[in-house]
């Protein structure tokens, strides 16, 4: 298995523009989390999908993010418009059930100038 | 939600050294998990351990949930150990259901 794939690896963007982040969970997986890192928050849950449905939304941010999974092979973070104060690793990770190892993708690093 | 608390936050080593890195968290829990980020950023789940004790090669872990802890053991130590190491704990309970709760982790140095 290929792991869980994200991409892009790195994003530059400047302010106002919209930024998607992708992830692909390993087949099998039906849980899926978008977690974001930083030095001041550490390891932040923004969502997180059980069977494709959206279960906790609560570590959104604001109205600016927002996130999908049309199926179980792939999900988007969406955010518009971007700020700088985005700027963060975003981790997508997937389970078998949300009780077991999660396996987290290599990151997206998003820069907002 | 649940407090999740590392120690020590920071650990220097020289290599062939052994350590123990503590979690405390503050609410009973059924999903306990341990990662190492390495120095180029990446999440390796390390182990999976709501309870009881595991061994991998030279790591270890052993959870004791009524205790509400957990602790992992680098044995030997390599400078390919290096990096940050995160405990995660869940529960299945109201709000907290499905979640992992990070802790702030503990950069292990290891010198050559």
């Amino acid at each position: 298995d290929a792991g869980v794939i994200q991409s892009p690896r790195h994003e530059v963007t400047e302010m106002g523009q919209e930024v998607t982040l992708r992830c692909k969970p390993i087949s099998g997986h039906n849980s899926l989390f978008w977690y974001r890192q930083t030095m001041m928050r550490g390891l932040e849950l923004l969502i997180y999908f059980n069977n494709n449905v959206p279960i906790d939304d609560s570590g959104m941010p604001e109205d600016r993010f927002s996130a999908k999974m049309p199926n179980a092979s792939f999900s988007t973070l969406k955010i518009q418009p971007s700020e700088p104060r985005d700027s963060a690793v975003y981790f997508c990770a997937s389970s078998l059930t949300g009780t077991y190892g999660y396996t987290f993708g290599s990151g997206t690093r998003l820069t907002v100038v | 939600g649940i407090q999740v608390e590392q120690s020590p936050p920071d650990l220097i080593l020289q290599e062939g050294a052994n350590s123990t890195l503590r979690c405390n968290f503050s609410d009973s829990v059924n999903n306990l998990q341990w990662f190492h980020q390495n120095p180029w950023g990446q999440l390796i789940n390390l182990f999976y351990i709501p309870s009881g004790t595991k061994q991998n090669g030279r790591l270890s872990a052993t959870t004791v949930a009524t205790e509400r802890y957990s602790l992992l053991y680098i044995s030997s130590s390599q400078t390919t150990d290096s990096g940050v190491y995160f405990c995660a704990v869940g529960s299945d309970r109201g709000s907290t259901l499905g979640r992992l709760y990070f802790g702030r982790g503990t950069q292990l140095t290891v010198w050559p």
